[in-house]
């Protein structure tokens, strides 16, 4: 199994363009997070999915964050317009929902934004 | 949303076992403990977690106090590798929220 993969593994960009970062989860998983990562706030959860189904988006910033999984094996996280205080890294994770085990994180996006 | 404490960090020597403690009083009866670690520039890695019982892995033991108000991760013999930020997490609700966790530096 390849774990749950995150691209790009580093993303620079320039204030206000928008950024999209994905994930795959591993397959069979029916759960998947979205994490941001700073100096400041440490690791954020921003929102989640259960079946391909948001349950709860109250971790996302603001309302240029966007998240969707039009499907079990993929994911993305968009962000529209950036801004430099979004520079952060982003971990995506995927579990089964209802199981006692834990999660499987990616490596992660480092956004830096400009 | 953290319902857990850790001491900010920690230093082991190279060989001996680490302990790491963590302090989750308000835990719930069917809440479980997990620990996970990060190594630097990676996303957070799973290592074991437990109800009430005591529970080992090829990674670490998992010590929880019998009101499971506190539990202790032990690494039985720390390597260089093990220098990471390890992160003791209550799952509320298939969720994991992290806190801050403990900076462990193992010394040569």
């Amino acid at each position: 199994d390849a774990g749950v993969i995150q691209s790009p593994r580093h993303e620079v960009t320039e204030m206000g363009q928008e950024v999209t970062l994905r994930c795959k989860p591993i397959s069979g998983h029916n759960s998947l997070f979205w994490y941001r990562q700073t100096m400041m706030r440490g690791l954020e959860l921003l929102i989640y999915f259960n079946n391909n189904v948001p349950i709860d988006d109250s971790g996302m910033p603001e309302d240029r964050f966007s998240a969707k999984m039009p499907n079990a094996s993929f994911s993305t996280l968009k962000i529209q317009p950036s801004e430099p205080r979004d520079s952060a890294v982003y971990f995506c994770a995927s579990g089964l929902w209802g199981s006692n085990y834990g999660y499987t994180f990616g490596s992660g996006t480092r956004l830096t934004v400009v | 949303d953290a319902k857990t404490t850790q001491p900010p960090s920690m230093d082991c020597a190279e060989g001996r076992a680490a302990n790491l403690p963590c302090n989750h009083s308000t835990i719930s009866g069917n809440e479980y403990v997990y620990w996970y670690r990060q190594i630097h520039s990676q996303g957070p890695q799973y290592i074991i977690h437990g109800l009430k019982n005591n529970e080992t892995n090829e990674m670490a033991s998992l010590i929880i106090t019998e009101d499971r108000k506190s539990s202790t991760l032990i690494l039985p013999h720390a390597t260089l590798r093990d220098t990471a930020v390890y992160y003791c997490i209550v799952r509320v609700d298939n969720q994991f929220y992290f806190g801050t966790g403990t900076s462990l530096t193992v010394i040569p």
